[in-house]
This record gives structure tokens, sequence and C-alpha cells, in this order.
């Protein structure tokens, strides 16, 4: 597609259930990231998918948290057990280089856990 | 410790006011990138600029500069003749060769006001 797409753009959940975040990279883009911005913060790192090579998961808050590419292409962020200190705004990113050159970012997830 | 900082939380102007948004950052790797990037209302992150660590050119964009200093770690951001649409926040960004520049490392923003 023609920029990074996520799904849903906003989404309210109750407190202990699982929620599902998609994204959708820019075609051909092989390096797609996950990061997490809370109310009023910066980008928080949650996960790095680079081709077929094991992911970075090395900013993933806790073990609720999980992510997967399939084919290369879309990926899915799960959070298990949802609680209260889990709402933010969900960003994905894709880059077709090394990072170096810059993502290009989605409008994100807005997830309010209730 | 905070890799980037971004010491003013929130600045307001009134159109046409040049302004000035601060980021300092650390950094062990003498290999890196820094990023500015704006974040509009709207919610989505539009790249602004990439600086590597070698080349502390400045660079001029329009009404959009760039002073990188590496003597102060510093990598400011500013905007002459400010606008209305200027109004967003603004993010600055480092990533290192150590990581692979696969990561980044976020300031907390600066939220920049520009009033009519």
């Amino acid at each position: 597609g023609a920029g990074v797409s996520q799904s849903p753009s906003n989404k309210v959940t109750e407190k202990g259930k699982d929620v599902e975040l998609r994204c959708d990279p820019i075609s051909g883009h092989t390096a797609l990231y996950w990061y997490r911005q809370s109310l009023g913060q910066g980008l928080e790192f949650l996960i790095y998918f680079q081709g077929n090579s094991a992911p970075d998961k090395s900013g993933l808050p806790s073990d609720r948290f999980s992510a997967e590419r399939t084919g290369g292409s879309v990926s899915t962020l799960t959070i298990q057990r949802t609680q209260q200190e889990d709402s933010a705004v969900y960003l994905c990113a894709s880059s077709s280089h090394t990072p170096n050159y810059g993502y290009t970012f989605g409008s994100g997830t807005r997830l309010t856990v209730v | 410790a905070q890799k980037v900082t971004q010491a003013q939380t929130e600045i307001s102007v009134v159109e046409k006011e040049d302004v000035t948004l601060d980021c300092v950052y650390e950094t062990r790797d003498t290999t890196y990138y820094l990023f500015w990037y704006k974040q509009p209302p709207s919610g989505e992150l539009v790249f602004l600029i990439r600086r590597n660590s070698f080349d502390e050119q400045n660079e001029i964009s329009g009404r959009y500069s760039w002073n990188f200093q590496k003597s102060t770690s510093s990598f400011n951001f500013t905007i002459t003749a400010s606008q209305v649409v200027d109004s967003a926040v603004y993010f600055c960004a480092l990533s290192e060769a150590n990581r692979g520049f696969n990561k980044f490392y976020f300031g907390s923003g600066t939220k920049l006001n520009v009033k009519p």
C-alpha cells in the first residue's frame, strides 16, 4: 500500500481481555517495528522484525505481549489479559533499508483499557 | 539514563516568531544517526531529517534548520517565521551502530503551539 496501515484506529477493551492490533507495512519493506506511546510520553520500542531473522523482542514489557509477522508482511501485536497501564497509542513503522534511513509510521491504534 | 533528552515539554509562540527545539543525546558509539520527527494532531509521525554522526554540517530546508554539535551532544531544530501549521509535537531520536541502527531511542517530545 501507499503507507503503513494500522487497524483498528481505536480500541476500547475491558481489563483482562485479550486484544490484537494489526499492522500492514508498506509493500516491499522488509523491516517492521512496534512502538508504544503513552499519554504525554515519547515512543517506547517494543519489537522489531527484519526479513526472516529472529525478531528483537527486547522491548516487550511483559510476557503478556507478543507479536508475529506472517509471510514477511502483516504483523499482529497481541496483548493478553490487558491492564489499565496498557492504555496507550501503539505505533507501527516499516523501513525498506537499514533503519538509518528513517521509518515510515502508521497512524497508530489508540488502546483504552477500562 | 535517558539517551535522548528534550528538556522543553511545551513551547508557545506567536506566528512569525522563530523557535528552537532542543535535543541532547547520549551515546558511546562513534557511529550513530539522529532524527527529528513531527507528530501533528492527526497522530501520524512524519520524518523530517536524518543526520549521521560524521556530518556536522548544519542543514537548512525552507523555514527549518538543524544545528548538530558533537561537542555538546546536541541536535537542535529551529523553525524560522513559525506558522500555525507548525503546531505539533516534535520528537528527536537516536539510533546507534552497536544495535545495527535497528532500535530508535526517542525523546519525550516537545509540544509546539503556534498561535495566530
